[in-house]
């Protein structure tokens, strides 16, 4: 079957880094989703990787590793409202996202 | 660019009417529209998955007969829920994408309660 795994919940501190993981099986692969979801919001897109490596946008930075069926989201210089939850989903040979449950992410002061 | 946009926001209604929700592509053609449900606290559930002229793909388990999907045009999908009741109550999002490997864009959802 397809699964998507990723922790449930991580808790950092204001201005530190986390690196949020993600390991995935799927029929097939075209690609690999993050998306942030504020509490009582949509989500909205933060980043795709589909080849070997590391993506940078900004504060944010998403890897990928095809072979291990992995990747992970790294936020940098973490802010209060960073505090969300991020949802991993997977692109399948049908083109189908499967998704993560999602990591809500704490920071504290 | 890539704007998604819901209408409405919300909404309250009384048991057993109906009630649409609009979801629109506002500055791309989305070949592919998608309709989640997100319970509180729980992850997001894809319903139903619509291209532009034909029938949407329902996924298992959700009533195409209580949820209505019409994809008539390439900005433009609505779901429609039938018979509402207090258990369809939660929030509603919407996502389009241009092509099959292209970015899904999330609207900003719609929260219905039921009374």
């Amino acid at each position: 079957g397809q699964n998507i795994d990723q922790p449930t919940e991580m808790t950092a501190t204001e201005g530190a880094i986390v690196q949020i993981n993600c390991t995935y099986q799927t029929s097939g692969f075209n690609g690999l989703f993050w998306y942030q979801q504020h509490a009582g919001e949509a989500p909205t897109f933060l980043s795709y990787n589909v080849l070997y490596g590391l993506e940078v946008k900004g504060r944010f930075s998403s890897f990928l590793s095809r072979s291990k069926g992995y990747s992970y989201l790294l936020l940098k210089e973490l802010q209060m409202k960073d505090s969300a939850s991020y949802l991993c989903a997977a692109l399948d040979s049908n083109y189908q996202l499967i998704w993560g449950a999602g990591t809500k992410l704490i920071i504290k002061p | 660019g890539a704007v998604v946009s819901q209408h409405p926001s919300w909404v309250i209604c009384k048991s057993g009417t109906s009630v649409k929700i609009e979801c629109r592509s506002l500055d791309f053609q989305a070949t592919t529209m998608f309709w989640y449900r997100q319970f509180p606290k729980q992850s997001l559930m894809l319903m139903a998955t619509s291209n532009e002229g034909s029938k949407a793909t329902y996924e298992q388990g959700v009533e195409k007969d209580k949820f209505l999907i019409n994809h008539a045009s390439l900005t433009l999908s609505t779901l429609t829920v039938t018979s509402a009741h207090p258990e369809d109550s939660s929030f509603y999002i919407c996502s389009a994408r241009v092509g099959e490997a292209d970015t899904q864009y999330f609207g900003p959802g719609t929260r219905l309660t039921v009374l």
